[in-house]
């Protein structure tokens, strides 16, 4: 168990559906990363938070709406989708943002977007 | 050039063999060079990481060679086991306060047993 939650862990949409993909860790940490996986490609840093606050916002299409309501809690509002979001979505911690900070991840939410 | 690129992207060893998984990127500026380990239905955790100023760092079976010239580094799995059959991403990071991880594009290891 690493200690950071996803829920649910797989969700099917359609492209007018609004759902939210939640995140909660137990382990202190004051980072939290939303990123997308794709079949074939590198892991794709999304947004990170630091004490609450976005900090990285990677060009994410605003179809895609974090939200950070305390360090333990981190959440992805999701609407309007496009079948090219269907994605493994992961969600990770880290004591810190500095560099060489360990991340843990959580196993992810599976996205279809139909 | 904030990409890290891995090879291969896929490998199957015999149990007891030597898979290897190189990195290479350009960013003179990154720092911090972690492995994370996937296994299917799981997130990646951190497996060894290693800075630019060591050449080799060893963990239990896994060992990263980092060559700071040729601007590579690569994970080597000694005695690998059915159990070490999973994906492999190589990652880089610049001494900045973003938390910006670069990941490469994975490498999946089948160890036949």
């Amino acid at each position: 168990e690493t200690g950071v939650t996803q829920t649910p862990r797989h969700l099917v949409m359609g492209m007018t559906n609004k759902k939210s993909l939640k995140c909660e860790q137990h382990l202190g940490h004051n980072a939290m990363y939303w990123y997308k996986q794709s079949a074939k490609k590198p892991l794709e840093l999304m947004f990170v938070y630091n004490f609450k606050e976005q900090t990285e916002n990677n060009s994410v299409p605003s179809r895609f709406s974090p939200e950070c309501p305390n360090s333990s809690h981190l959440f992805l509002h999701l609407h309007t989708l496009q079948p090219e979001d269907s994605a493994l979505y992961l969600c990770a911690s880290s004591q810190g943002t500095r560099s060489g900070e360990k991340l843990f991840f959580g196993s992810g939410t599976q996205l279809s977007v139909l | 050039q904030q990409q890290v690129k891995q090879s291969p992207q896929s490998l199957i060893v015999q149990k007891g063999g030597i898979p290897i998984i190189n990195c290479a990127y350009e960013n003179t500026a990154f720092d911090y060079f972690p492995w994370y380990q996937q296994f299917p239905g799981k997130g990646p955790a951190l497996l060894i990481a290693i800075r630019p100023d060591v050449s080799e760092k060893k963990e239990g079976r896994f060992t990263i060679s980092f060559n700071k010239s040729a601007k590579q580094f690569s994970l080597h799995i000694m005695d690998s086991q059915p159990g070490d059959s999973a994906t492999y991403f190589c990652a880089a990071s610049m001494p900045s306060n973003t938390g910006k991880l670069i990941f490469g594009q994975g490498t999946t290891l089948q160890v036949k047993p």
